[in-house]
């Protein structure tokens, strides 16, 4: 699985866009990006996936530029409840793959009033 | 969506004594479980990967005859942590995939053991 690096951590207001980037130099041509959110006690959430280019859903955009060693997630007018921690992980998405994720670190983003 | 309930959500036990925690996929049926632990302020780490009907696979450095894995059911994993020690004390998470469109896994809500 390609390794990921990510900021520690981010503050951000509320209101304001946040952008969290992450590095996959390595990654494999049948990985997909996916990004997971942890909120305290709790266990992780699935927020959005994508392979290329940008995709967008309710809660977030995901970019990730052609040569696919990085991913962007924005999180468009940020609340205080999004403050979390924000995964970023390849998956192997395919036949021999049963769901196994590995986590790095994180970026755990602190919204401020 | 698919859900995944984990219970208990809170414990405190007693050292020596052993403690179970069940994972359930609620509408779907899951022959690979993950289970998953975490300590304060750090990541997830990956314990093992539980296949219904046949035995578990640990991680490395897990030790699998302190965290029994037992996943008897399409919907149904359970971790026991054995002889609990406080440094047993953490954040268990399991999670299950509904392998479809998105490459997505659900998550339990966790269950915080203390052993005192």
């Amino acid at each position: 699985l390609a390794k990921t690096t990510q900021p520690i951590s981010m503050d951000s207001y509320e209101g304001q866009e946040v952008n969290i980037t992450c590095s996959h130099n390595n990654i494999a041509t049948n990985d997909y990006i996916t990004w997971y959110q942890q909120f305290p006690s709790q266990g992780p959430r699935f927020i959005i996936q994508g392979y290329k280019t940008k995709v967008t859903n309710e809660v977030a955009s995901l970019f990730i530029p052609a040569d696919r060693k990085s991913s962007t997630l924005s999180l468009p007018r940020v609340s205080l409840s999004d403050t979390a921690v924000y995964y970023c992980l390849p998956y192997t998405y395919g036949s021999g793959n049963t769901g196994k994720l590995i986590f790095g670190q994180g970026t755990t983003l602190q919204v401020k009033p | 969506g698919a859900v995944v309930s984990q219970h208990p959500s809170r414990v405190i036990c007693k050292s020596g004594t052993s403690v179970k925690i069940e994972c359930r996929s609620l509408d779907f049926q899951a022959t690979t479980m993950f289970w998953y632990r975490q300590f304060p302020k750090k990541s997830l780490m990956l314990m093992a990967t539980s296949n219904e009907g046949s035995k578990a696979t640990y991680e490395q450095g897990v030790e699998k005859d302190k965290f029994l894995i037992n996943h008897a059911s399409l919907t149904l994993s359970t971790l026991t942590v054995t002889s609990a020690h406080p440094e047993d004390s953490s954040f268990y998470i399991c999670s299950a995939s509904n392998l479809g469109e998105r490459a997505e896994a659900f998550f339990g809500q966790g269950t915080r053991l203390t052993v005192v």
